[in-house]
C-alpha cells in the first residue's frame, strides 16, 4: 500500500544527545515536510522540502536538521540544541508545494520524549 | 500573517447529535485553499476536504458537511449523527501559495462523541 512510514513510533534521548526521526513515502511525492505537535496547538512547520537535495526552513528549524538525499526518503535528526524537544512529530508529503493546493499526507508520527 | 481561529477547544455530544465545527481565517490574498483533517487517536492526520477560494459551494459527503462563506471567513464542518468513531481532533488549515505561505494550521477541536 502506498503511504508515509514514520519510525520509530516512540523514542527517547537523553541530554546531550543527538536523535534522528526516520520519514519513508512511496507516493512519489516530490515534496515532504516535517511538523511540531504539543499538546493543545496545531502543527508548526519544522523544515520542508520541494525537491531531492533542497530543503528549506519553516517557522521552528531551531535546533534541528534535516537531509534529502533521495525522493523516498526525509530524517530528521534533533539536536542537543533543541531545549524542549518533547513532541509529537508528524512528517507529510505533497505531490508539489508550489501550488499550495495539494493535500498532504501523513504519517502516524513519532512521539519523542526527555529521559 | 494568515491566521487560522478554531475557537471551540473541546467538544462534547452524545450519539447521533449533530455537531459544527467552526474554522475562521484571515488572508491577504484573494486565491487560497482551505482543508479539514482529522486527527483519530492513533495520531495520523487524515485528509477531509479541500475548498479553493473561488468555489463557494457547500459540499456533502455522506454525514460530513461544509459550508464555506467568504463573507464571513468562515470554512464550518458539521457531522450530522455522529457516531463514536467521530471522536477526534479536526484540524482546519490554509494555504495561500501566492505569499509562500503553505499549511497554516488551526490550534483543533477536540470532538468526543459520547454512546
Amino acid at each position: 500500500d502506498g503511504g508515509i512510514t514514520q519510525s520509530p513510533k516512540y523514542l527517547f534521548r537523553k541530554e546531550g544527545q543527538n536523535v534522528t526521526l526516520s520519514c519513508e513515502q512511496n507516493l512519489n511525492h516530490d515534496a515532504m515536510y516535517w511538523y511540531r505537535q504539543d499538546p493543545g496547538q496545531g502543527l508548526r512547520l519544522i523544515y520542508y522540502s520541494q525537491i531531492v537535495n533542497d530543503f528549506q526552513k519553516g517557522d521552528i528549524a531551531e535546533g534541528y536538521s534535516v537531509s534529502r538525499e533521495k525522493k523516498e526518503s526525509f530524517p530528521l535528526t534533533v539536536t542537543s540544541a533543541q531545549k524542549n524537544p518533547t513532541a509529537f512529530y508528524l512528517c507529510a508529503s505533497s505531490i508539489d508545494r508550489g501550488a499550495g493546493n495539494q493535500p498532504q499526507h501523513f504519517g502516524d508520527g513519532t512521539r519523542l520524549s526527555i529521559l | 500573517a494568515q491566521k487560522v481561529t478554531q475557537a471551540q477547544t473541546e467538544i462534547s455530544v452524545v450519539e447521533k447529535e449533530d455537531v459544527t465545527l467552526d474554522c475562521v481565517y484571515e488572508t491577504r490574498d484573494t486565491t487560497y485553499y482551505l482543508f479539514w483533517y482529522k486527527q483519530p487517536p492513533s495520531g495520523e492526520l487524515v485528509f477531509l476536504i479541500r475548498r479553493n477560494s473561488f468555489d463557494e459551494q457547500n459540499e456533502i459527503s455522506g454525514r460530513y458537511s461544509w459550508n464555506f462563506q467568504k463573507s464571513t471567513s468562515s470554512f464550518n464542518f458539521t457531522i450530522t449523527a455522529s457516531q463514536v468513531v467521530d471522536s477526534a481532533v479536526y484540524f482546519c488549515a490554509l494555504s495561500e501559495p501566492y505569499y509562500g505561505q503553505n499549511f497554516v494550521f488551526g490550534p483543533g477541536t477536540r470532538l468526543s462523541v459520547l454512546p
